[in-house]
């Protein structure tokens, strides 16, 4: 069963600091891994897409890595502002013609003063 | 100009109407989707269209009927409301089958 995890659930950091946020996935056939940001009652916006064959992609303060073999990627987020609390969510896309997408359950971010 | 539009953004209705939801792309994808998203922030699948033809229905209830007049929208008619049925239900489209989504703002919908 194709199943995506990730944690922590939710997270709590002071604006200007560091995170990091993991996601483990059990898809397959793996094509390609998204992080989403949703900012609370909007839709998911799309910050970084990686297929098989890349480590890491950068978008801004945001720098997604992923592991083909453990099966698992992460979001780091460098000098963290207000403005990046919202929920992440990992989507992976399992290949092949039964194209499908498996979504996390997210990570909650709230940055603070 | 939003990209993909859904309304309305709020709907609050009782048990056992039947209530439509729009959604409009401007983004000349092929593919809408529809997603719930529920209490737990959890999203899943409900329906895809490419090109106005179903392509994936995930064990929806049929109270639920996607209609597409065209590809630029995928609307959602449900029939007789449930209280399981008030979630997040957003709107999504791809250039192509689950690649490069755009969602919409999402439709929060409560039954009482």
């Amino acid at each position: 069963k194709n199943q995506v995890e990730q944690s922590p659930q939710s997270l709590i950091i002071l604006e200007g600091k560091n995170c990091t946020l993991q996601c483990n996935y059990t898809v397959s056939p793996f094509s390609n891994l998204r992080w989403y940001k949703q900012d609370t009652g909007r839709g998911p916006v799309s910050l970084t897409i990686m297929t098989f064959s890349e480590n890491t992609k950068s978008n801004g303060r945001y720098t997604a890595t992923l592991d083909a073999d453990t099966k698992q990627s992460s979001l780091h987020i460098t000098a963290s502002q207000l403005s990046d609390s919202a929920s992440y969510i990992c989507v992976v896309s399992a290949g092949g013609t039964a194209s499908k997408l498996t979504f996390g359950t997210g990570t909650r971010l709230q940055v603070t003063l | 100009d939003t990209a993909v539009s859904q309304t309305p953004k709020y709907l609050v209705t009782q048990m056992g109407n039947d209530k439509s939801i729009k959604c409009e792309q401007n983004l000349g994808h092929d593919t809408m989707y529809w997603y719930k998203q529920d209490s737990k922030k959890f999203l899943k699948i409900m329906f895809s269209y490419n090109n106005k033809e179903l392509i994936i229905n995930e064990t929806v209830p049929n109270r639920f009927s996607p209609k597409s007049p065209d590809k630029a929208h995928l609307n959602l008619h449900i029939n007789s409301l449930e209280l399981g049925d008030s979630a997040v239900y957003f709107c999504a489209s791809s250039p192509r089958l689950n690649y490069g989504y755009t969602f919409g703002s999402g439709t929060r919908l409560t039954v009482v």
